[in-house]
């Protein structure tokens, strides 16, 4: 079974700042999907952004982006210009292309300071 | 509001006793997927329906559960005889089929064993 670690429990930015997130993972397929999902505070998990392995590029939606190292089997996510709704537990999340369940890590909670 | 949506919000039951869960997914999403998560814990997989066909059980799902999607839209899981270490926030997530598609979650159902 693919293992996602994020090893980083807790993280603090000050709004309009940048942060990283890390994730590590550990598989020995050479294509699958890595996704980053945002849970705000009793409220649902949301999708924020989602990579393909075969894609070298790093991909962007707005102030997020992914650092995709490949090689070395990283996935790290930067927020840029932090805002208080950004304040959140954030997971990566594994799939391979044939299954179907996202292997999620622990979590990273996020706090965002004015 | 056309997201995925879950039923109860919350559920507080005796050990010992059943409890079922519904999920309605998206309308036009043929894959639905059911997560337990635990405090400090990211979401991990129970099982996975492609319409009305269960077609990956995790072996987390236990005898006492079960899951259903009779005509391939909402979905039931259920846990009989509850113990203590089931309470959890439980997380139904539905999809379009294909690869890499998000996977939309729902608010979740958290369930509490006395």
């Amino acid at each position: 079974a693919q293992t996602v670690t994020q090893s980083q429990p807790e993280m603090s930015v000050q709004e309009a700042e940048t942060v990283t997130l890390s994730c590590t993972y550990d598989t020995s397929e050479s294509d699958y999907y890595l996704f980053w999902y945002k849970q705000p505070p009793s409220r649902q998990m949301i999708l924020v952004i989602r990579q393909e392995a075969y894609k070298q590029q790093n991909a962007t939606e707005n102030r997020f982006s992914v650092n995709f190292q490949k090689a070395a089997k990283s996935f790290s996510l930067k927020i840029s210009d932090s805002q208080l709704g950004d304040a959140a537990m954030y997971f990566c999340a594994y799939r391979s292309p044939g299954g179907y369940a996202l292997n999620f890590g622990k979590g990273t909670s996020l706090l965002v300071t004015p | 509001d056309t997201g995925v949506s879950q039923n109860p919000r919350h559920k507080i039951t005796k050990r010992g006793q059943n409890v079922t869960f519904r999920c309605d997914p998206i309308s036009e999403h043929n894959r639905l997927y059911w997560y337990r998560q635990t405090l400090g814990q990211g979401p991990e997989f129970l099982t996975y329906f492609q319409n009305e066909a269960q077609l990956e059980k995790s072996r987390l799902l236990s005898d006492r559960f079960s899951a259903e999607r009779p005509k391939g839209s909402f979905s039931t899981l259920e846990i009989q005889r509850t113990e203590q270490g089931d309470s959890a926030m439980y997380l139904c997530a539905s999809s379009h089929g294909g690869l890499g598609n998000e996977q939309f979650f729902g608010p979740g159902t958290r369930l509490t064993v006395l």
